[in-house]
């Protein structure tokens, strides 16, 4: 069962880039990297998924070494909005046989005007 | 497309009680998960549903149950509720399964056990 290690909080100031990263030394053969955002009083959100190498989508760019042992969830330009607490999920892609998913202890960012 | 949904929103309850707890998943999606979250143990995850059978279950005692209907809603159960017990319960719905697909998530159960 992977465990996954965070950061507890982060400051950022607005415009800046921001870079969050997620420990997880056990990481299975089969485990994904997942990220999530939550806002106060709902449920996370969906932000990126990666299994090794490089991702990118339209809000979030995401870091794997190549022995997986840990994720860095890059924000760019964060504004105000991006204030948050970000999850990093390690779970296994395959949907065969028995598995937890193991959600992180979060990250608080506080982005300052 | 209507998002998950998850009822009550809130709910107090009192300790030796049992409670359950609604989830309605996106349409089209068969895959339900339930997750605990406190301020000190974060999201945990309780148990995952597909086609009305527990297909995943994390550590929690058996007072924690679930089932999942023809429908993909889901109802959540625990018993002789404990303080510990309170936190905001997550539903998240998933196409097929939670490991392999995006989880999306309801708003959450505020339970209080006094």
């Amino acid at each position: 069962l992977a465990k996954t290690t965070q950061p507890i909080s982060m400051d950022s100031y607005e415009g800046q880039e921001v870079n969050i990263t997620c420990s997880h030394n056990n990481i299975a053969t089969n485990d994904y990297i997942t990220w999530y955002q939550q806002f106060p009083s709902q449920g996370p959100r969906f932000i990126i998924q990666g299994y090794k190498t490089k991702v990118t989508n339209e809000v979030a760019s995401l870091f794997i070494p190549a022995d997986r042992k840990s994720s860095t969830l890059s924000l760019p330009r964060v504004s105000l909005s991006d204030t948050a607490v970000y999850y990093c999920l390690v779970g296994p892609y395959s949907g065969a046989g028995s598995y937890q998913l193991t959600f992180g202890k979060g990250t608080k960012l506080s982005v300052i005007p | 497309k209507a998002g998950v949904t998850q009822t009550p929103r809130y709910l107090i309850k009192t300790r030796g009680q049992q409670v359950t707890l609604s989830c309605s998943p996106i349409s089209g999606h068969r895959s339900v998960s339930w997750y605990q979250q406190t301020p000190g143990q974060g999201l945990q995850f309780l148990f995952e549903y597909f086609s009305e059978t527990q297909r995943n279950k994390g550590n929690f005692p058996g007072r924690f149950s679930g089932r999942q209907f023809s429908n993909s809603r889901s109802e959540m159960n625990v018993s002789t509720l404990e303080l510990g017990d309170s936190a905001l319960y997550l539903c998240a719905s998933s196409l097929i399964s939670a490991g392999t697909d995006t989880q999306y998530f309801g708003p959450g159960t505020r339970l209080t056990v006094l």
